[in-house]
């Protein structure tokens, strides 16, 4: 019973460096999303792919790439990591439609120096 | 500028007593609002939703009510066990135009004490 799974748990970067945060899902859910966490900001949407072959833009999308592999499989990739890209990042699915109840992985605690 | 707001950080409960946890709103085109509960290094975990268009939902010790007059929810614990210490999150969908998303309020962190 994994539900969403999230690789790495946890990452040091350097500033520059490139990533690729992984997040595969079980439960045969359409839609997918990228979140991150921040301190007094709640939780904003980075990307979203409402189905497989598509993806979208959400609130701030803007140093980051996403590829939505196939139906379970949704990467977030960092091509030149920033300080400000700190943060705890967390992968989310839902099952039809883009804002039913959404099921989230455990995060990725990313700190770029 | 925060749509969805959760104006107290923290809440202290005694064990067996009801926690209330409140959420506002400023935008009359949300139409779905969502409760999640975040244990420490883990994801948030749905935890009940409602509609506009009714005004309480009830799932077990959990109950969601919505004034939409005063643009306000509330969510009731009754009654409040230890293991539902957690943060608490209320969140809201915009369902108009091209711009639908959910808008995530900062959440309450809320403490049953045994």
């Amino acid at each position: 019973n994994a539900g969403v799974t999230q690789t790495p748990k946890f990452q040091v970067l350097k500033t520059g460096q490139s990533m690729t945060l992984q997040c595969a899902q079980d439960m045969n859910h359409n839609s997918m999303y990228w979140y991150r966490q921040d301190p007094g900001m709640g939780l904003r949407l980075i990307y979203y792919s409402a189905s497989e072959g598509t993806t979208d833009k959400g609130e701030v999308p803007n140093g980051y790439n996403v590829s939505r592999l196939n139906k379970r499989e949704f990467s977030l990739r960092l091509e030149s990591a920033a300080p400000s890209q700190t943060s705890v990042y967390f992968c989310a699915s839902s099952p039809q439609g883009v804002w039913q109840p959404q099921h989230f992985g455990d995060g990725t605690r990313l700190s770029i120096l | 500028d925060q749509q969805v707001k959760q104006n107290s950080p923290s809440l202290s409960v005694q064990e067996g007593r009801i926690s209330i946890l409140n959420c506002d709103y400023t935008n009359s085109m949300f139409d779905y609002f969502l409760w999640y509960k975040k244990y420490p290094a883990e994801g948030p975990t749905f935890l009940i939703s409602i509609s506009s268009i009714k005004d309480k939902n009830e799932d077990g010790r959990f109950t969601v009510f919505l004034n939409k007059s005063a643009k306000h929810l509330s969510l009731h614990i009754v009654p409040s066990q230890p293991g539902d210490s957690a943060v608490y999150f209320c969140a809201a969908r915009n369902n108009a135009g091209n711009n639908r998303k959910l808008i995530w309020g900062l959440g309450t962190s809320l403490a049953v004490n045994p």
